[in-house]
C-alpha cells in the first residue's frame, strides 16, 4: 500500500520562504509529484523528481530523498496568490499499477500579508 | 479545447438514481485517470485506462461504479444507484503516457446526492 503525510495547514507572510514537507511508505515508487490546486479549481502540476536531490524552477523547488521517504516543496518570495492547497502525490512503480498517483490529504497554505 | 474537459461542471441526483460523467482527455493523451476528492480529503484515485490495455479497477468504491473509454478517447464514469456517500468532485486526468508524464486535470465535476 501507500501512506502519504503532509501537515495539514500552513500559513506565512507574503515574501518569506516556506518549505512544505511530504514522507511516504510506498510498496513501489517510481517519482513524486507536487501539484497545486486552489479552491475550487483543478490540481495543477507543480514539480517532479525521480532522482535524489532538488530540482528548481523559479520561486518553486522541490526535494527527494528516495532512502528517507521524504520530499519536501520551497516556496520563495511568497505570494498572495501562493494560497492554496499543495498535493504531494508517489507515483507507483510496480507492473500492475504502473502510473497510478498516489495523493496525500494535501497542505492549505495561507499567505498573510 | 487544448485541456481537459468534464461535463457537467455540477450534477445534483436524488440518492438512488443513476449519474454519468463525461471526459474528454487532451488530443494524443494514451492515459487516462479519475479521481474522487471529497471536502478535505485527498484525491482518491478511483480507474486508470492506458492505450488498448485492461483498465486498472482497483480504485473503484463499489460495483455500482464502472468507467469505459470509447475509441481510446472520451470516457464515462457511470454510478448506478447513487448515494449519499458519493457526493464529491469527480476529477478526470490525462497525460502523455502511462505513467512517465505528469497529468493534466480537468475542472472536476461536484456531484451532490440529495
Amino acid at each position: 500500500g501507500q501512506n502519504i503525510d503532509q501537515p495539514t495547514e500552513m500559513t506565512a507572510t507574503e515574501g518569506a520562504i516556506v518549505q512544505i514537507n511530504c514522507t511516504y511508505q510506498t510498496s513501489g515508487f517510481n517519482g513524486l509529484f507536487w501539484y497545486q490546486q486552489h479552491a475550487g479549481e483543478a490540481p495543477t502540476f507543480l514539480s517532479y523528481n525521480v532522482l535524489d536531490g532538488l530540482e528548481e524552477k523559479g520561486r518553486f523547488s522541490s526535494f527527494l530523498s528516495r532512502s528517507k521517504g521524504y520530499s519536501y516543496l520551497l516556496l520563495k518570495e511568497l505570494q498572495m496568490k501562493d494560497s492554496a492547497s499543495y498535493l504531494c502525490a508517489v507515483r507507483d512503480g510496480r507492473g500492475s499499477t504502473l502510473g497510478r498517483l498516489y495523493f496525500g490529504r494535501g497542505t492549505q497554505l495561507t499567505v498573510w500579508p | 479545447g487544448a485541456g481537459v474537459s468534464q461535463s457537467p461542471s455540477n450534477k445534483v441526483t436524488e440518492k438512488g438514481k443513476d449519474v454519468e460523467l463525461r471526459c474528454d482527455p487532451i488530443s494524443g493523451h494514451t492515459a487516462l485517470y479519475w479521481y474522487r476528492q471529497s471536502l478535505g480529503q485527498g484525491l482518491e484515485f478511483l480507474i486508470y485506462f492506458q492505450g488498448n490495455s485492461a483498465p486498472d479497477k482497483s480504485g473503484l468504491p463499489s460495483d455500482r461504479f464502472s468507467a469505459e473509454r470509447t475509441g481510446g478517447s472520451v470516457s464515462t464514469l457511470t454510478i448506478q444507484r447513487t448515494q449519499q456517500e458519493d457526493s464529491a468532485v469527480y476529477l478526470c486526468a490525462s497525460s502523455q503516457a502511462g505513467g512517465s508524464y505528469e497529468q493534466y486535470f480537468g475542472p472536476g465535476t461536484r456531484l451532490t446526492v440529495t
